[in-house]
């Protein structure tokens, strides 16, 4: 079975960093783009970031670009999101997506991992 | 940063017929958005229903299907069911591969 897991969610303070993961299992994780998207607490969803199988291709959204890294391990099967100088706006369910690939479009998502920006 | 918008909410009749939209800010929405549909039932992880304006997924239930309709991206219900009740969010394609969001559609089945 398709598996997104993301981890690294958390507490962090306004300025402060962190790193989420998300592994996948259950297909050929080098063959899809990635995506990262996020969802603030009763709000709509947002895109934020896609990278491409060459894992050095990426596009950010407007509100993230210069703050938020995107990268993939593809022999770890792992897509991270580096971010940095969090804002308290950031705070939001943060899910990995599998839109679009050399094999299809599979449209998974993960579970979502929460970061909740807050002095 | 392109703006997509959708209409805020929506109602429709159990076994009636409704119709979602997605505009972009940029002008006609084409098959070069690439338009998604998502949807997404409070508490849950979204799920994919509609991707490349009207390709289904295998679990996609039949009564959905999109088009391009006016110049927006659109998604039809026929034959809502109380288990549609949900938001709705479509996903536009744009230079270099950004993607974004509309605000989403909530839908009442009533």
């Amino acid at each position: 079975d398709v598996q997104l897991v993301e981890s690294g969610g958390g507490l962090v303070q306004p300025g402060g960093s962190l790193r989420l993961s998300c592994t996948a299992s259950g297909f050929t994780f080098s063959r899809y783009w990635m995506h990262w998207v996020r969802q603030a607490p009763g709000k709509g969803l947002v895109w934020l970031s896609i990278i491409k199988l060459d894992g050095v291709t990426a596009e950010y959204a407007d509100s993230v670009k210069g703050r938020f890294t995107i990268s993939r391990d593809n022999a770890k099967n792992t897509v991270y999101l580096q971010m940095n100088s969090l804002k308290d706006e950031d705070t939001a369910v943060y899910y990995c997506a599998r839109f679009e690939g050399l094999g299809g479009s599979p449209g998974d998502w993960g579970q979502g991992t929460l970061v909740t920006v807050s002095a | 940063q392109a703006v997509v918008t959708q209409e805020p909410s929506l109602t429709v009749s159990p076994g009636g017929t409704v119709t979602l939209t997605c505009g972009s800010s940029t002008g006609a929405v084409t098959s070069g958005h690439y338009p998604y549909w998502f949807q997404q039932k409070p508490g849950q992880v979204p799920m994919s229903l509609i991707y490349d304006i009207h390709n289904k997924y295998s679990w996609t239930p039949g009564r959905f299907s999109g088009s391009l309709l006016g110049g927006k991206a659109a998604l039809t219900l026929s034959g809502a069911q109380p288990e549609d009740e949900a938001d709705y969010y479509c996903l536009l394609s744009y230079t270099a591969n950004r993607r974004v969001f509309g605000g989403g559609t909530k839908l009442t089945v009533l």
